[in-house]
């Protein structure tokens, strides 16, 4: 597609249940990554992938958090038993790898965990 | 340890009124340095790559300039669809990644 494409665009769940929330890159990206931004805040580093591979995954708050990416294209990050705090817009990004590529951001996944 | 201040947090001005946002940095060998805006409930827009000290871009209003510390985006003559938190974002280092500023909230009142 021509930009990154993030769904569900929404998302309500319940304390305690999982969800999958998916990123399909630029075509060609190998570098993705995926934020977290609370309501009134910046944003904070969850996970990068280049190509298949995630060289840091420093971000991750928990080990309920985990993702993966395949085929050097669509994305998944799943949240295990979601507590509120949880709540949040879920971003991704995804650029060429190189010197001083900009990266293009998905409109973001607005996770509410009631 | 690479790290990115922006400020102020929030500026108010008026609409034609000018100024700039600032955005300093800590990183070992930049490759470069990004602008971006952010509108509410949508994801943050590119605008500008600044690769070296000296170096200036500029695009409607905006104009972004860097040095070997910090970076400025200069506001001029803004407008109220100008309002918008605008975040500034380094790569440098042994890899590739992005180092984020927390953002500027710019308000322009008509």
């Amino acid at each position: 597609g021509a930009g990154v494409s993030q769904s569900p665009s929404n998302k309500v769940t319940e304390k305690g249940k999982d969800v999958e929330l998916r990123c399909d890159p630029i075509s060609g990206h190998t570098a993705l990554y995926w934020y977290r931004q609370r309501l009134g805040q910046g944003l904070e580093f969850l996970i990068y992938f280049q190509g298949n591979s995630a060289p840091d995954k420093s971000g991750l708050p928990s080990d309920r958090f985990s993702a993966e990416r395949t085929g050097e294209s669509v994305s998944t990050l799943t949240i295990q038993r979601t507590q509120q705090e949880d709540s949040a817009v879920y971003l991704c990004a995804s650029s060429w790898v190189g010197e001083g590529t900009e990266a293009f951001f998905g409109q973001g996944t607005r996770l509410t965990v009631v | 340890e690479d790290q990115v201040t922006q400020s102020p947090e929030a500026l108010r001005l008026q609409e034609g009124e000018s100024s700039s946002l600032n955005c300093s940095y800590t990183v070992s060998g930049l490759r470069g340095l990004f602008w971006y805006r952010q509108d509410p409930g949508k994801g943050p827009e590119f605008l500008f790559t600044l690769y070296s000290a000296g170096e200036e871009k500029e695009k409607e209003r905006l104009k972004a300039t860097l040095t070997k510390k910090e970076s400025f985006l200069h506001i001029t003559a803004p407008k109220p669809e100008d309002s918008a938190t605008y975040l500034c974002a380094v790569q440098g280092g042994s890899n590739y990644q992005l180092i984020w500023g927390a953002g500027t909230k710019l308000i322009i009142k008509p």
